[in-house]
């Protein structure tokens, strides 16, 4: 299996804020890399698929970028309803695995 | 607009087999050449691919819960179902259905279920 693992686990942060998520995988995915926000008792909404790509209707201070091992998930300017938890997701393998979440709290 | 929900027993005994349905909606299940996933997420845990399943009924397993596992599709309603066999406390999780999956490497799952808590206890 592909392992992914992001960083850092949690993170605190104030309204406004630029925050950067980074997702590594455990062996070259090209960008078949795709990010997900999670708020409690909800499912997962993606929002950036192929490392880069903005999924529909996803407001534009989302921005993936990375390619091969290393990604990024950045916010521009947190909004309070951007507080909630963030996994990336591996598809260049059929197996598919997801990396362990990032909870973004609000500081 | 696509949506998704499941369905089937919240509580199921240990060694019993856990059956979920997902319900698609706003959508033909055998159109637009898409894949359909289970995915599970443990109790305040991340998310875990179960396995995906094509309209023709073509399926791809995640290999550590393979032998236990049966995912089939019924176009005329529009769902797909989940067996997992042999069940144990481990298995406790929301289980969730999502459009995605298929080989070639896009596979994001857009499309998602509410989701729904499976426990696993006598």
């Amino acid at each position: 299996d592909i392992q992914m693992t992001q960083s850092p686990s949690s993170l605190s942060a104030s309204v406004g804020d630029r925050v950067t998520i980074t997702c590594r995988a455990s062996q070259s995915i090209r960008s078949y890399l795709n990010w997900y926000q999670q708020k409690p008792g909800k499912a997962p909404k993606l929002l950036i698929y192929a490392a880069s790509s903005l999924q529909s209707g996803v407001p534009s201070r989302f921005s993936g970028s990375g390619s091969g091992t290393d990604f990024t998930l950045t916010v521009s300017s947190l909004q309070p309803e951007d507080f909630a938890t963030y996994y990336c997701q591996q598809s260049y393998s059929n197996s598919y695995t997801f990396g362990q979440g990032t909870k973004l709290e609000i500081k | 607009q696509v949506q998704l929900q499941e369905s089937g027993p919240g509580l199921v005994k240990p060694s019993q087999t856990l059956s979920l349905t997902c319900t698609v909606s706003g959508g033909s299940i055998s159109s637009g050449g898409s894949y359909w996933s289970w995915i599970r997420q443990h109790p305040g845990k991340g998310l875990e691919w179960i396995a995906y399943i094509y309209y023709s009924g073509s399926t791809y397993y995640n290999p550590s819960l393979k032998s236990r596992l049966t995912v089939s599709v019924d176009t005329s309603k529009n769902q797909f179902s989940l067996k997992l066999s042999s069940v144990t406390a481990a298995d406790t999780a929301v289980y969730y259905c999502a459009r995605g999956g298929g080989g070639g490497g896009a596979a994001a799952f857009d499309y998602w279920g509410q989701g729904t808590l499976v426990t696993v206890s006598s």
